[in-house]
């Protein structure tokens, strides 16, 4: 088991670029979490995957977000035409099964900051 | 639908107790307990099933009332490491992955 792995730790962009985040899940889990968490926050729900598939995502996620899973292994969230407001920890969590009786493993995220 | 937890914040002497309570609107499946320490992902503690029973780590433990729709964190004769801001996790049963809501948080220190 070597973790949920993200990259890259850190980003700073300018506003109106776009950016890409990768999340490495731990091996065996078919269910992939994205979060955004602020500071002094918990961490907010932005999108989910089972496999390949994304079965959900949150209606306070704008356009301008998109998240993939191809083969149902690594997946990338990249964010379009970044905004001030986006800066955030990006959170990347991982289960083997769904949240009703899984716990959610956590990477150690990508600090994204847009100036 | 955020669970609430409560208190917002605590400052505990190495070897006290102290309770975090989590508090939701909704009928609740099962609860999540994580701790997360400053720049680092929020580790997972405990995981309580409705019907369930109290569990425990270490000198951590939980409880999850159902009828109430709360759950409470149990930390006795606590220590440095132990310092950290403590989330709630909420599953309404749905089992997908928008039902699923993190608590507001509680920040716990503890000095020596």
């Amino acid at each position: 088991d070597t973790g949920v792995s993200q990259n890259p730790r850190h980003k700073i962009t300018k506003r109106g670029q776009n950016v890409t985040f990768r999340c490495d899940p731990i091996s065996e889990h078919n269910r992939l979490y994205w979060y955004r968490q602020t500071l002094g926050q918990g961490p907010e729900f932005l999108t989910y995957f089972q496999n390949e598939a994304q079965l959900e995502k949150s209606r306070l996620l704008s356009d301008r977000f998109s998240a993939e899973r191809p083969k149902g292994s690594f997946s990338t969230l990249e964010i379009q035409r970044t905004e001030q407001g986006d800066s955030a920890m990006y959170l990347c969590a991982s289960s083997l099964l769904g949240t009703a009786n899984s716990p959610l493993h956590f990477g150690n995220g990508t600090r994204l900051t847009v100036t | 639908q955020q669970p609430v937890q409560s208190p917002q914040a605590v400052i505990l002497r190495e070897g006290e107790d102290a309770v975090i309570n989590c508090s939701s609107s909704k009928a609740l499946y099962s609860v999540h307990w994580y701790r997360q320490k400053h720049g680092e992902a929020p580790v997972f503690l405990m995981i309580l099933l409705k019907g369930g029973e109290q569990k425990g780590h270490e000198k951590i433990s939980a409880s999850f009332n159902e009828k109430k729709q709360q759950s409470s964190l149990y930390l006795t004769a606590s220590q440095l490491s132990y310092s950290g801001t403590y989330f709630c996790g909420t599953d309404t049963g749905q089992n997908t992955g928008n039902q699923f809501y993190f608590g507001t948080g509680t920040s716990l220190t503890v000095i020596p």
